[in-house]
């Protein structure tokens, strides 16, 4: 069974603080993405990375950074959190090839509060 | 760009009620489709896909047909129990893109009264 496990599940940060939140896959997946989710929103893409060492910007990157040190971790950093950041973070990781029927495999999500 | 909208918001249904959420995507080519579904404190989890025209799609009670003309692919279900509360996304992943992206629609929130 696919396995993506975020930490931590939750979180309270405060504003201009530091936040990283890690996520970890065993699917042996080369894609990984960081999702953020908000009311009237839905999900949508920061950033993602194909390979380690190498990450991409998403839809909404900005105030976000990432970093893929190995295939198997994922991490999102918020150098300075605000406010505006406060939301349901999910990690997901997928394979991919042309032609295949590629699935996402999301993580329990980290709920971050910045006050 | 490729996009996916679905019916926004709240939807409240009694048991055995007859489900439809409405789900429409703009993309090139032939997109896979598919629908996740997300039950509280959990994440998004594959409900089931599509990649052909014509194709169904099915899974605990739900199915979508993948059409390509109306560029739908709604989903729908007889008879929803109070154990379908959940939020349900559609979403499609573009292989004309180049690398692997997916895009999402904006959820609809399901509640299923007993």
């Amino acid at each position: 069974e696919a396995a993506v496990t975020q930490s931590p599940r939750s979180k309270v940060a405060v504003t201009g603080g530091k936040v990283t939140l890690s996520c970890h896959q065993t699917n042996n997946h080369d894609y990984m993405y960081w999702y953020r989710q908000d009311t009237g929103h839905g999900l949508r893409l920061i950033h993602y990375s194909y390979v380690a060492d190498s990450t991409e910007k998403g839809d909404i990157p900005d105030g976000y950074k990432a970093s893929r040190p190995s295939q198997e971790n994922f991490s999102l950093i918020l150098e300075l959190a605000s406010l505006s950041q406060t939301a349901v973070y999910f990690c997901a990781s997928s394979d991919w090839d042309w032609g295949s029927q590629n699935t996402l495999y999301f993580g329990a999500g980290t709920r971050l509060s910045v006050l | 760009g490729d996009s996916v909208t679905q019916t926004e918001g709240q939807v409240a249904l009694s048991e055995e009620d007859f489900l439809t959420i409405h789900c429409n995507y703009s993309a090139s080519g032939y997109p896979t489709l598919f629908w996740y579904v997300q039950y509280p404190g959990e994440g998004p989890q594959l409900l089931f896909r599509a990649s052909r025209d014509k194709e169904k799609g099915s899974s605990r009670g739900f199915e979508a047909t993948y059409d390509k003309g109306t560029t739908s692919f709604h989903l729908r279900k007889a008879s929803v129990q109070e154990s379908d509360s959940a939020v349900y996304y559609c979403a499609l992943s573009d292989p004309n893109t180049g690398y692997q992206n997916f895009y999402f629609g904006k959820g609809t929130s399901l509640t299923v009264i007993p």
